[in-house]
């Protein structure tokens, strides 16, 4: 089975902090994704990644960025952080379309 | 746009009935389409997919397809408690390359 694993499972950060999630997968996918899930919202595509150095902006790239040196590792970066960035984080991994996704990192800016 | 509705419910079935979720989407091209189960405060799993139209079936679950009116469903069979979660219809557009649409999920309640 696909594992993808998201360094954190909670964190709480400052407004105006440069923040890191990481999402590594270890089924050699050239397809990732990072989502973010809101009630009422659903899930909203922040970036995608479909090769190394390679990515695309979703929905919602605004006061995000990402990094993809690896083909296993797909990182999203808050420049500086906002109390309206936190929310639920999905890392997502694919290469038939359906993703398997990681466990979900639940952010906090206060 | 592309979009993929859901009734948000709650969906309220009795243990042991059977549960049906339903999903429309926008984009008449879309080619895939995948139903996760999300219990509260975990991450989705996916539990079926689908590519053509007509039935197919997995044990308790039957996802069906019907391209022409833009349809799918999930079928749970024989319900039971731990059925109990959030079920996200996502759809995979024309060409593929934005990756998945998802609906906002259908809360499903199996009462004991």
């Amino acid at each position: 089975d696909v594992k993808v694993t998201q360094s954190s499972r909670y964190l709480v950060k400052r407004t105006g902090e440069k923040v890191f999630l990481e999402c590594v997968q270890d089924m050699d996918h050239e397809n990732m994704f990072w989502y973010r899930q809101d009630p009422g919202l659903g899930l909203r595509l922040i970036y995608f990644s479909y090769d190394v150095k390679m990515k695309e902006k979703g929905d919602i790239p605004e006061g995000y960025s990402v990094s993809r040196e690896k083909k296993e590792r797909f990182s999203l970066i808050l420049e500086s952080a906002s109390t309206n960035q936190t929310s639920m984080y999905l890392c997502a991994s694919s290469s038939l379309g359906g993703y398997t996704f990681g466990s979900g990192t639940r952010l906090t800016v206060v | 746009q592309k979009e993929v509705e859901q009734n948000s419910g709650p969906l309220s079935v009795p243990e042991g009935a059977i549960a049906s979720l339903n999903c429309t989407y926008s984009d008449r091209g879309s080619q895939s389409f995948f139903w996760y189960r999300q219990y509260s405060g975990k991450s989705p799993e996916l539990i079926m997919s689908i590519y053509s139209n007509g039935d197919k079936e997995d044990g308790r679950f039957t996802a069906q397809l019907n391209k022409a009116s833009q349809y799918v469903s999930l079928l749970i069979r024989d319900s039971q408690p731990s059925d109990s979660a959030t079920y996200l219809c996502a759809v995979l557009p024309r060409g593929g390359a934005d990756g998945l649409t998802f609906g906002k999920g259908t809360h499903l309640i199996i009462q004991p």
